[in-house]
């Protein structure tokens, strides 16, 4: 069975420009989050999808980010314009609620990116 | 403030010695209470979990934790560290009273020393 994945693994950018990271869940998982790790900072939350609508987007940091999820498939993170900030890691995760779990989720490999 | 501290940001050991790695939280209610392990290039791989029942639990690569309720923590262990283990922990908790995110510590590098 395939894990999450994450395209693409590194992304680097100028200040400005718009970038847009995918994420594909495990199939058949119908909760899919965003997290994000900024240098030297700890991995924060940035929002939760439930299939195709949004659950929980309170960390998202400001409305330059805007995430999708049609479908409830994949789901792509887009950056518009990027800011120098935003530099770091970006993982997705997915899980799918079953008795016990305890919602475990899997994590993607993360993409790095960086705004210079 | 509620949060997930792992108070070593660094810690060193020798191949073959015992770790511990510390954990503790600030939550009212039990959390979910988990251990990462991030590779070098790798994304996080889970190492073990505790939702409920016994309060040590095992986990993969040797791994093992204990829930202290009393102390509101989840130390990490391990008793004979191999080089492979080289890499970074993450406490994480899913607090009961937040929805279902993970909340993270800051994480903790383990470097192993031959």
């Amino acid at each position: 069975e395939a894990g999450v994945t994450q395209f693409p693994s590194h992304s680097v950018i100028e200040k400005g420009q718009t970038v847009t990271l995918r994420c594909d869940p495990i199939s058949g998982h119908d909760n899919l989050y965003w997290y994000r790790r900024v240098m030297g900072k700890e991995i924060k939350f940035l929002l939760h999808f439930v299939k195709e609508s949004k659950q929980d987007e309170s960390g998202m940091p400001n409305n330059r980010f805007l995430a999708e999820r049609t479908g409830g498939t994949y789901s792509t993170l887009k950056v518009q314009p990027a800011e120098l900030e935003d530099s770091g890691v970006y993982f997705c995760a997915s899980s799918q609620f079953l008795a016990g779990n305890g919602n475990e989720q899997f994590f993607g490999p993360g993409t790095r990116l960086t705004v210079l | 403030a509620q949060s997930v501290t792992q108070p070593d940001i660094h810690i060193t050991v020798s191949e073959g010695a015992s770790l511990e790695l510390r954990c503790n939280y600030s939550y009212g209610a039990t959390p979910y209470l988990f251990w990462y392990v991030q590779s070098p290039g790798q994304g996080l791989q889970l190492l073990l979990k505790y939702f409920s029942g016994d309060t040590l639990v095992q986990g993969i690569k040797g791994f093992e934790a204990e829930f202290k309720r009393s102390q509101s923590s989840f130390n990490l262990r391990k008793p004979s560290v191999h080089w492979s283990d080289a890499a970074e922990y993450f406490c994480a908790v899913v607090p009961m009273e937040y929805g279902n995110k993970l909340v993270f510590g800051a994480g903790t590098i383990l470097r192993v020393k031959s």
